[in-house]
């Protein structure tokens, strides 16, 4: 079975500073692969996403992320973080598509120390 | 554009009680999935319907829940009875395959379900 891994449960960043969020999947074949964003009582919102070509992707609020099959990884990069960051990050993987039901990561909760 | 549309954002009942969740999708979506996030979790998929039918419920607990979208627009989500294990936050979907966003799931803010 399809699974997602996040490793950090919580990372801690400076403002200012630089973030990598990491994300591994256990597949067969290359899934499609997302990052969502969710905000205290807010809904998950779409960082980004791959489905094929360019292995670096950009999404909105200046993240990126690079998937490197080698390493079956997909992690999310910021080069400068802002304290309106802080949030819930889930990496998620869809075998057949997008429109397939999606396969989340337990998240990684994202704290912007001042 | 508006959003997935979710209500209630927030249910207390107790145990052995009904409930039910209701979901108005993105206009023009035909694909809708319910998920279930249970605190400190990535949501998990419960159902997923393309249109009217259920194409992937084998998620669903389906002795105690059941879901439906009659028309293929709003969908209902229902528990019953719940069960102390239920209390979550439960999350609609929507996605339009084949429109210029393909693939693209949206979510609404969910149901926070608190069972006493």
């Amino acid at each position: 079975a399809q699974s997602v891994t996040q490793p950090d449960i919580h990372i801690t960043v400076s403002e200012g500073a630089s973030l990598e969020l990491r994300c591994n999947y256990s597949y067969g074949a290359t899934p499609y692969l997302f990052w969502y964003v969710q905000s205290p009582g807010q809904g998950l919102q779409l960082l980004l996403k791959y489905f094929s070509g360019d292995t670096l992707v950009q999404g909105i609020k200046g993240f990126e992320a690079e998937f490197k099959r080698s390493q079956s990884s997909f992690n999310l990069r910021k080069p400068s973080v802002h304290w309106s960051d802080a949030a819930e990050y889930f990496c998620a993987v869809a075998l057949g598509g997008g429109a397939d039901g999606l396969t989340f990561g337990k998240g990684t909760h994202l704290i912007i120390q001042p | 554009e508006a959003g997935v549309v979710q209500s209630p954002r927030y249910k207390i009942i107790e145990k052995k009680q009904p409930v039910a969740f209701w979901c108005n999708p993105i206009s023009g979506h035909n694909t809708l999935y319910w998920y279930l996030q249970n605190l400190g979790q990535g949501p998990e998929l419960l159902i997923r319907y393309e249109n009217e039918e259920a194409v992937d419920d084998s998620q669903l607990p389906k002795d105690r829940f059941s879901a439906e979208r009659l028309k293929g627009v709003d969908s209902t989500l229902k528990i019953q009875p719940a069960e102390l294990g239920d209390s979550a936050v439960y999350l609609c979907a929507s996605s339009s395959p084949g429109a210029g966003d393909t693939d693209t799931q949206y979510f609404g803010p969910g149901t926070r379900l608190t069972v006493l």
